[in-house]
C-alpha cells in the first residue's frame, strides 16, 4: 500500500515564474493538505481540499491555488514566485474514518532563484 | 489565534539519557494534540497522538506524552535515548473549523544524540 507521494521531488525556477507540485494520497483516503515548510520552521497550513472543494485555507496569498481532482489526488499552484517561496511543500492526506489524522508525503522541495 | 510553542530550538543527548522536549499550546476548543518526526532524509511520520481518554499517550519506539489540560502542555518524554533517534520533533495541535480541521505546528526541535 503506497503511502502519500509527491511530484517532482526537486523544483528550481526564477522569479515570476509559475509552479506546479502533486500529490497523490494515501489509499482510501479523500482529503487532501497542503503545507509550506522553511527551513527552520515548522510546516505551515496552506489549504485543505475535500471533495474536489478548497474547505480552508491558511495566511497564504491568492498567488497559492489548488485544485483536487474525482480521484483525490491534488494540485498545489504557485504563481509569480518570490524568492521567500523557496521551502519544502508537504502535502498530508485524511481518511473518512479519520479526519484528525494526517499523514505526510516526502515533499517537494522548491527553491527560488 | 491558535499557536504552539516549542521550547528548546536544539538538544544535544548522550545515548541513554532520559528526554524531554517541551511543547505549550494555544486553543481555546477541544484540542488534539499531535508529535511527529522527521529523521533525517525521510518525510514526517506521526509519533504519537491524543484525542481524548487517558492523558499519557505511548506511541511508537518508546515515546510517551502527557497532556496536562491545566498547564496546556504535550510535553514529549523518552526514558531511554538512543543514536537512532536523532531527528526532528515537532509538536501541532488540530485546529477544528467548520467540521475540517488542520494541523498548526511548532518551530521544531532538532534533537542529536551522541553516542
Amino acid at each position: 500500500d503506497a503511502g502519500v507521494t509527491q511530484s517532482p521531488t526537486h523544483l528550481i525556477k526564477t522569479r515570476g515564474q509559475q509552479v506546479t507540485l502533486r500529490c497523490s494520497p494515501k489509499s482510501g483516503h479523500d482529503t487532501v493538505s497542503w503545507y509550506q515548510q522553511a527551513l527552520g520552521q515548522g510546516p505551515q497550513f496552506i489549504f485543505q481540499y475535500y471533495e474536489e472543494e478548497e474547505r480552508q485555507r491558511g495566511n497564504f496569498p491568492d498567488r497559492f491555488s489548488g485544485h483536487q481532482f474525482p480521484n483525490y489526488s491534488s494540485e498545489l499552484n504557485v504563481n509569480a514566485l518570490l524568492l521567500g517561496d523557496s521551502a519544502l511543500y508537504l502535502c498530508a492526506s485524511s481518511p473518512p474514518s479519520d479526519r484528525g489524522a494526517q499523514y505526510f508525503g516526502p515533499g517537494t522541495r522548491l527553491l527560488v532563484l | 489565534a491558535q499557536s504552539v510553542s516549542q521550547h528548546n530550538h536544539h538538544v544535544i543527548l548522550s545515548e541513554a539519557a532520559s528526554l524531554e522536549l517541551g511543547c505549550n499550546y494555544s486553543y481555546g476548543g477541544t484540542v488534539n494534540l499531535f508529535w511527529y518526526v522527521q529523521y533525517p532524509g525521510q518525510h514526517l511520520q506521526l509519533l504519537l497522538k491524543y484525542f481524548s481518554g487517558d492523558p499519557l499517550v505511548k506511541g511508537i519506539k518508546g515515546f510517551e506524552a502527557e497532556f496536562i489540560k491545566s498547564k496546556f502542555s504535550f510535553n514529549l518524554r523518552k526514558p531511554s535515548v538512543q543514536w537512532s533517534d536523532t531527528a526532528e520533533y515537532f509538536c501541532a495541535v488540530n485546529s477544528f473549523s467548520g467540521g475540517y480541521n488542520k494541523l498548526i505546528f511548532g518551530a521544531g526541535t532538532r534533537l542529536a544524540v551522541h553516542p
